[in-house]
């Protein structure tokens, strides 16, 4: 079954950090980038961060810059985010998602979500 | 920035057509995609580039453009499509830009 299954979710303290994990399964991960995006409760879905399939180019949104990084490991099928410095705002459901690919082109919408894994910021 | 506005909520009853509306900011819009949330599922796309249906999607989803204003269009219907849809795109830098989400109440 093609599916991404995302953990490492929880409560973690302010100032403090998280690493997520994103199982990929059912389909050729190293031949796609792939996405963290999150959801705050109550608001709309937000593009967090961006890796490319092989060369490991990232792109994070402003509001994470310099304090999430995105890495995978190919050889796990694994997509990772490594959250720092928490802050109250990173409260959310954080998603994989797989972004639609075909013909050796990568197009930006995503055909692939996982279920996501709730993250909570305790002060 | 980039900005997609959409209305926080949208009822229709049973056999209805429901249509929710994302508005870019931009003059120069980019492609819409549409994706449906439930509580505790992931989402599912259902529209790709303003227009295009997806393999599996039922034939009551459809989207249509006009302007800077994108519309989901779902033509009778159901309980089951009771949930939360959310329009994306992406601005000429490539930066993805979700809109704040709608949720659909089937009355």
């Amino acid at each position: 079954e093609v599916q991404l299954v995302e953990s490492g979710g929880g409560v973690g303290q302010s100032g403090g950090s998280l690493r997520l994990s994103c199982a990929a399964s059912g389909f050729t991960f190293s031949n796609y980038s792939m996405n963290w995006v999150r959801q705050a409760p109550g608001k709309g879905l937000e593009w967090v961060s961006y890796i490319s399939s092989v060369t490991n180019t990232v792109f994070y949104a402003d509001s994470v810059k310099g304090r999430f990084t995105i890495s995978r490991d190919n050889a796990k099928n694994s997509l990772y985010l490594q959250i720092d410095s928490l802050r109250d705002e990173d409260t959310a459901v954080y998603y994989c998602a797989r972004p639609y690919a075909n013909g050796g082109q990568t197009y930006w919408y995503f055909d692939l979500w996982g279920r996501g894994t709730l993250v909570t910021v305790s002060s | 920035s980039y900005e997609l506005t959409q209305p926080p909520s949208v009822s229709v009853s049973p056999g209805q057509t429901a249509r929710i509306t994302c508005s870019a900011d931009a003059l120069a819009k980019q492609y819409v995609y549409w994706y449906q949330q439930k509580p505790g599922q992931a989402p599912i796309l259902v529209i790709y580039k303003d227009s295009e249906r997806p393999s599996g999607i039922p034939e009551r989803f459809s989207g249509s453009s006009s302007g800077t204003t994108v519309t989901l269009i779902i033509s009778g219907v159901q309980a089951e499509d009771e949930a939360d849809y959310s329009c994306q795109s992406a601005d000429s830098s490539g930066s993805v830009i979700f809109g704040g989400g709608t949720k659909l109440t089937v009355l």
